[in-house]
């Protein structure tokens, strides 16, 4: 079956720091796979996405690209900020998107530190 | 963006009642909504899927007359815990999909059952 790993946390960084949130994803055909990030306390907010092998989908200076030949998605950003302290999912879904459930990953917790 | 609310944003309630949370698509038609659970520290789990007029499919291991799910409209499904317990006490989150379009998560509903 569909499924998504990604690195545990938690993870801490000072402010401006590089990020690398690894996630890997076992899958047949070509899923979808997302991004999402959860704020304390809040729901989960679509981050970014990519549909398709060699796609980058990137938002607020996240970027993730979709490598089909090494089944990932890693989330990157080159300069984080406190106001990024959340909690990451990496998710996918079958190529139809809003009507096929979500696969999440486990969910790392970032911290970042002033 | 597309909106997903959900209603209460948080409940105590006494154990042996029953709760039911509300999760509406505000500005679009949701042919399918999702429900999940997510303990503390931890990943969501899908609890059950519902297609509008249709009965809800729920995921192995849930238990559908525990976890009631109605979706009565494109714009609406509720999520009726009965008889609740205090192993109950959890955050439930519903997402809304269309066809070949993302998701979009509610802000979730904080239940704790006395």
């Amino acid at each position: 079956g569909n499924s998504v790993t990604q690195m545990e946390g938690p993870v801490t960084l000072s402010e401006e720091a590089f990020l690398t949130i690894n996630c890997t994803y076992t899958a047949t055909g070509y899923p979808s796979l997302f991004w999402y990030v959860q704020y304390p306390g809040e729901g989960l907010q679509l981050l970014l996405k990519a549909t398709k092998a060699d796609d980058k989908g990137s938002n607020k200076g996240f970027e993730a690209t979709y490598r089909k030949e090494t089944t990932s998605f890693h989330l990157e950003k080159g300069s984080v900020q406190v106001s990024d302290s959340a909690v990451y999912f990496c998710a996918l879904s079958r190529p139809r998107g809003g009507s096929e459930k979500l696969v999440f990953g486990k969910g790392t917790k970032l911290t970042v530190n002033p | 963006g597309a909106v997903v609310s959900q209603h209460p944003s948080w409940v105590i309630c006494k154990s042996g009642t029953s709760v039911k949370i509300e999760c509406r698509s505000l500005d679009f038609q949701a042919t399918t909504m999702f429900w999940y659970r997510q303990f503390p520290k931890q990943s969501l789990m899908l609890m059950a899927t519902s297609n509008e007029g249709s009965k809800a499919t729920y995921e192995q291991g849930v238990e559908k007359d525990k976890f009631l799910i109605n979706h009565a409209s494109l714009t609406l499904s509720t999520l009726t815990v009965t008889s609740a317990h205090p192993e109950d006490s959890s955050f439930y989150i519903c997402s809304a999909g269309q066809d070949f379009n993302e998701q979009f998560f509610g802000p979730g509903t904080r239940l704790t059952v006395l």
